[in-house]
This record gives structure tokens, sequence and C-alpha cells, in this order.
């Protein structure tokens, strides 16, 4: 069945950078974009960037541009986050989430989310 | 971006009551919509997608209409494990999601 397992909780201080993973499973890993997802505590949740792994073409929100790369490992069927210069209003779980779509683009499956904590 | 505004963002039923909660885009997104529910601690699971269309595994006593800029998302009899928190989502341009509703036990 389809999977996507996320890495473990973080806790970072402000100015530090985190890597976050999802590794995939039960499907052709080429075949879908991955998207990363976050939601702050007591707020919406908030788009950051996909990747489609097959081609590793990628696409940021402008407000993560600079800060936020997204790669993937083929051979591991894994996606990475990586984000920098964390500060306090990046605190948040983040998902990542598979997307399909024929009519229009939905998320089928998602991660069980990494919750990032940073604090001084 | 486009803004996707939620109501209620909060409402209290009983189980077997019908639930109706709307989503408002704030240009057209023809039917780019889609509906997801989410339990504390748990990922979201997608309900509605296309605005209307079930997905696979979903129970039949949820539905979704609209098109353009209003959307609706209703569920027919309210059971125990719909007591969760609802949002919609669209996919027309840069993803976006709304607030969220969340239902809660009278």
């Amino acid at each position: 069945q389809v999977q996507l397992v996320q890495s473990g909780a973080e806790v970072k201080k402000p100015g530090a950078s985190v890597r976050l993973s999802c590794k995939t499973s039960g499907y052709t890993f080429s075949g879908y974009a991955v998207h990363w997802v976050r939601q702050a505590p007591g707020q919406r949740l908030e788009w950051m960037a996909w990747i489609h792994p097959g081609i590793g073409n990628t696409q940021y929100s402008q407000k993560f541009k600079g800060r936020l790369t997204t790669t993937r490992d083929t051979s591991a069927t894994t996606v990475y986050m990586d984000l920098t210069s964390l500060r306090s209003e990046d605190t948040a779980v983040y998902y990542c989430a598979r997307m399909v779509g024929a009519v229009t683009d939905y998320f089928d499956k998602w991660g069980q989310g990494t919750l990032v904590t940073v604090s001084s | 971006d486009i803004q996707m505004t939620q109501s209620p963002s909060s409402l209290s039923a009983s189980v077997g009551d019908r639930v109706t909660i709307t989503c408002r885009a704030s240009q057209n997104i023809r039917r780019d919509l889609n509906w997801y529910q989410q339990k504390p601690g748990e990922a979201p699971k997608v309900l509605i997608y296309a605005a209307s269309t079930l997905q696979s595994g979903v129970p039949s006593r949820f539905s979704g209409s609209g098109s353009g800029t209003d959307f609706t998302l209703t569920i027919s009899s309210l059971q125990p494990e719909d007591f969760a928190t609802y949002f919609c989502q669209q996919s027309h341009s840069t993803l976006t999601f709304g607030g969220g509703t969340k239902v809660e036990i009278k």
C-alpha cells in the first residue's frame, strides 16, 4: 500500500537548519509529485514546495525562496526538505504529501507529520 | 494567491444532524476544490476532490457541491467518527487552504 513515512521530531535553535525526510513506498516513485505543507500552531495549512521525483523539477512558495530546498534520492525513494535560517515562526508540523489527479490535483496520501520546534 | 474563506470556523452538532460547511474562493477556481478531514494528531484525509467527487472508501454521507467561488461540504447524518476538523484546498493555482471548521459534539 502507498505509504509516506516521515523522520522524527526536531528541536532547533534560531538560525539553525533542519533536514526532514519522507520515505515513500508502495507506488512508482517517479510518477507522482511530492509536496511539503506545514501547519503552525493555530494556523491554517500552508503549502511550501513540491518536487517531481521523476525529473527533479521543483517549485517553491515565494515565502520560502532562498531558505527552502527540496531534493530526492530515487534509489531510496525518499524526498528531503531542507529549511535554513530557522526562526520561531517556523515551529510547526511539517507534512509531505503525494499529489494525484486527472480532473484536478489533490493530496491522496500524507505522511504522519514531523514536529519542528524552534526555540532558544 | 487565492484566498480561501471557510465558515463557520466551528460548530456544535449532534449525532444524526445534517452539517453544512462552506468555502469561498477569492476568485473563480472552476471546480478545483478539495475537502479534507483531520483528526487531532493525525494527517489530513481527502474526502472530496474536484468539488463533488467522493474519494474511494469515503462514506456516502459526505458530499460536495459548488463551482466558481462558492463550495459546500455536507455531511448528511453526522456520525461519532465525524467529529473532526474539515478544511478546503484549492488547486487552481498556487495551493492554498481554508482556515478549517471544527465540528464538535453538542
